[in-house]
């Protein structure tokens, strides 16, 4: 089982709805969790960051930790056409002191 | 003005040739990293760095070298071992390879011709 996993898209979504990208894992002992965005031919930029169980807001955004079910997601309110972007999900491994450990993300389009 | 520098933008390189990449970041970050990028891929970390003079291979390090002789700076060089390296390139930094956040410079794409 790959260590983190992303359904690729492309997620479509109406301007104004909600968002929903998810990620699974396979490692129970994961400790941190991060967002990061990605636009065509850029860099990834960090949106959140998550390290317990449950829900934590940012402006639009709001990451979501379930430790039990090894699940961690992002939801995206009032999508905008600027939100378009791949979205990449990655962690730390228990093992820690290790660098991060990125799924291959999901594309999001919201279509005005 | 904080952050991360990578240079070239674009290169290009003929088969066989060595290409190197520069990094350089101000933030006063002990860890750096490489990773490469594929069409329509997630990213594969090739080398890391948690230390001055200290480096360990990621998962993808053949056909690759780096090197950390100072904490600002972390080159990646491109052998002509490397068998396919059309791609996009990435550094990033943190403070650690704890746990903490990374940053990515704005990425060279290097194309071979």
């Amino acid at each position: 089982q790959k260590e983190v996993e992303q359904n690729s898209g492309p997620l479509s979504v109406p301007e104004g709805a909600i968002a929903s990208l998810n990620c699974t894992y396979s490692d129970r002992g994961s400790q941190s969790f991060f967002w990061y965005r990605q636009y065509s031919g850029k860099s990834p930029e960090l949106i959140m960051f998550i390290y317990s169980n449950g829900d934590k807001e940012d402006g639009r955004f709001t990451a979501q930790l379930n430790k039990a079910s090894q699940y961690v997601s992002l939801l995206i309110r009032d999508s905008q056409p600027s939100d378009s972007a791949t979205y990449l999900c990655a962690l730390v491994l228990n093992s820690g002191n290790t660098p991060l450990v990125f799924g291959k993300g999901t594309r999001l389009s919201v279509i005005a | 003005d904080g952050g991360i520098t990578q240079s070239p933008k674009y290169l290009f390189r003929k088969e066989g040739q060595n290409v190197t990449l520069s990094c350089e970041q101000n933030l006063n970050h002990d860890a750096m990293y490489w990773y490469r990028q594929d069409p329509g891929q997630g990213l594969r970390l090739i080398y890391y760095s948690q230390i001055v003079n200290d480096f360990q291979k990621g998962d993808i390090a053949e056909g690759y070298s780096v090197s950390r002789e100072k904490k600002e700076s972390f080159p990646l060089t491109v052998t002509s071992a490397q068998k396919n390296p059309t791609a996009f390139y990435l550094c990033a930094s943190s403070w650690g390879s704890d746990g903490n956040e990374q940053f990515f410079g704005p990425g060279t794409r290097l194309t071979v011709l």
